[in-house]
């Protein structure tokens, strides 16, 4: 079956730490999207990507950075500058540039220790 | 930067009766769609309604679209446990991405 897998489902970091967040999808969507969601608020944009090799910077990107090499993954790295990153992160993707709505991962949640 | 924003935050109903949340945005638009997302879960597409669209429906949902007011509402009709979520509107304008609202809590009672 097509979708988006989000790994893992849970993850813990020490201050200080870097922690890499996995996605990958299978759908052969072109554009894919990382946001983050804090208790009771909507989603923000980190980072979003429309072909391989490209991203552009979201609303909240200070502190995070990603990679996409290839079209099936965009992994988002939380790097020590991201002073308050414990919250719920959501992968998506999307075909024409989301005119069809987006496909959205089960989530990471990401708590600092 | 919130481009929709869904009202009311919260609303509890009986199993059986109609559920209908509003979705207001600020600037022009080329799309609005509505996701559900239960509780730690991601979000799942519903329904996306077009600007020259003003009505839209998909089983128990219904859309309404009013650009003229810059707003929307979504009508879940016969409302079921299952339905229980968090509902969010997005707005596109036909570019790379698309704004979430911060959502609606639905509760429905037993």
């Amino acid at each position: 079956d097509g979708g988006i897998t989000q790994s893992p489902k849970y993850l813990f970091r020490k201050e200080g730490q870097n922690v890499t967040l996995s996605c990958e999808q299978n759908l052969n969507h072109d554009a894919m999207y990382w946001y983050r969601q804090d208790p009771g608020q909507g989603l923000r944009l980190i980072y979003y990507s429309q072909i391989v090799n490209d991203f552009q910077k979201g609303d909240i990107a200070e502190g995070y950075s990603v990679s996409r090499e290839k079209k099936e993954s965009f992994p988002l790295t939380v790097t020590s500058a991201q002073k308050n990153p414990t919250a719920f992160y959501l992968c998506a993707s999307s075909m024409d540039r989301g005119s069809h709505g987006y496909t959205f991962g089960s989530g990471t949640r990401l708590t600092v220790v | 930067s919130q481009q929709g924003e869904e009202d009311p935050q919260a609303l509890s109903i009986q199993e059986g009766e109609n559920a209908t949340m509003n979705c207001s945005y600020k600037t022009s638009i080329n799309n609005l769609q509505w996701y559900r997302q239960n509780s730690g879960r991601g979000l799942v597409h519903l329904i996306l309604i077009r600007s020259n669209e003003r009505e839209k429906h998909s089983g128990r949902l219904r859309v309404t679209l009013d650009t003229s007011k810059k707003s929307s509402s979504l009508l879940i009709t016969a409302s079921r446990a299952a339905d229980t979520a968090s509902y969010f509107c997005a707005t596109g304008r036909g570019g790379d991405k698309i704004i979430f609202g911060k959502g609606t809590r639905l509760h429905i009672l037993p």
